[in-house]
């Protein structure tokens, strides 16, 4: 079974709008991960945002948030007021916790395209 | 903002060749990983790496590959005898130290292209 599932192979949306990337994750590991990473068509990984599973509050930076609901097992990056440069693939991965779990598992990703 | 380094950007080689891919991590991280992405496709972990020896490896990661930190700065991936399906993009990332919080930080990758 997939540990992480990105169910949006692309998605188009207006300028300034805003916009939801979803990631599902599958894992029986109370301690676990969740990271989103930003792939420009020129082709390097950008770190954007980290969830930990105990984390109480939904983390935040920036323009970007996580809709962390653990007990669906979601990771939704929201990217506020969408700008040009927003438009790359995005890559939702988990690491699970623990001695000798040191990979990011990633998600097959979304691409997102930003229309003026 | 520190960065990982790799380089080349982009190597072609003849299949049956070996190949080094450099990175140079992070100065005060711990942990370095490779990853690969076939083109098109999602990022897959090859191997992990961590006071001086390997921490973690995938299947992918078999007799042909190989890590060496040969100072204390350069990290390499060799792969010594390519084949065909080896020709992806190869990352680099390196964290400050586990638990999971620590975000890996990648490098822009090495395109690899096997003729």
């Amino acid at each position: 079974a997939q540990k992480i599932t990105q169910t949006q192979p692309g998605m188009f949306v207006q300028e300034k709008e805003a916009v939801t990337l979803d990631c599902t994750y599958d894992t029986s590991d109370p301690s676990y991960g969740l990271f989103w990473y930003k792939q420009p068509s020129s082709g390097e990984m950008i770190f954007l945002i980290y969830q930990g599973s105990y984390d109480q509050q939904n983390a935040t930076e920036g323009r970007y948030s996580l809709n962390f609901q653990k007990a669906r097992k979601s990771a939704n990056l929201v990217i506020s007021a969408s700008q040009l440069g927003d438009s790359a693939m995005y890559f939702c991965a988990m690491r699970e916790v623990g001695f000798g779990n040191e990979k990011l598992t990633f998600g097959t990703g979304t691409r997102l395209t930003i229309i003026p | 903002e520190p960065e990982v380094t790799q380089t080349p950007s982009h190597q072609v080689t003849q299949m049956g060749q070996e190949v080094i891919l450099r990175c140079v991590p992070i100065s005060n991280h711990l942990y370095f990983y490779w990853y690969r992405q076939i083109l098109g496709q999602k990022v897959e972990f090859l191997v992990s790496f961590y006071n001086n020896e390997i921490s973690e490896k995938s299947e992918i990661f078999d007799d042909q590959f190989s890590v060496e930190r040969p100072d204390g700065s350069n990290f390499t991936l060799k792969i010594r005898s390519t084949k065909l399906e080896d020709s992806a993009m190869y990352f680099c990332a390196s964290s400050e130290l586990l638990p999971g919080n620590q975000p890996q930080h990648f490098g822009d990758g090495t395109r690899l292209s096997i003729l």
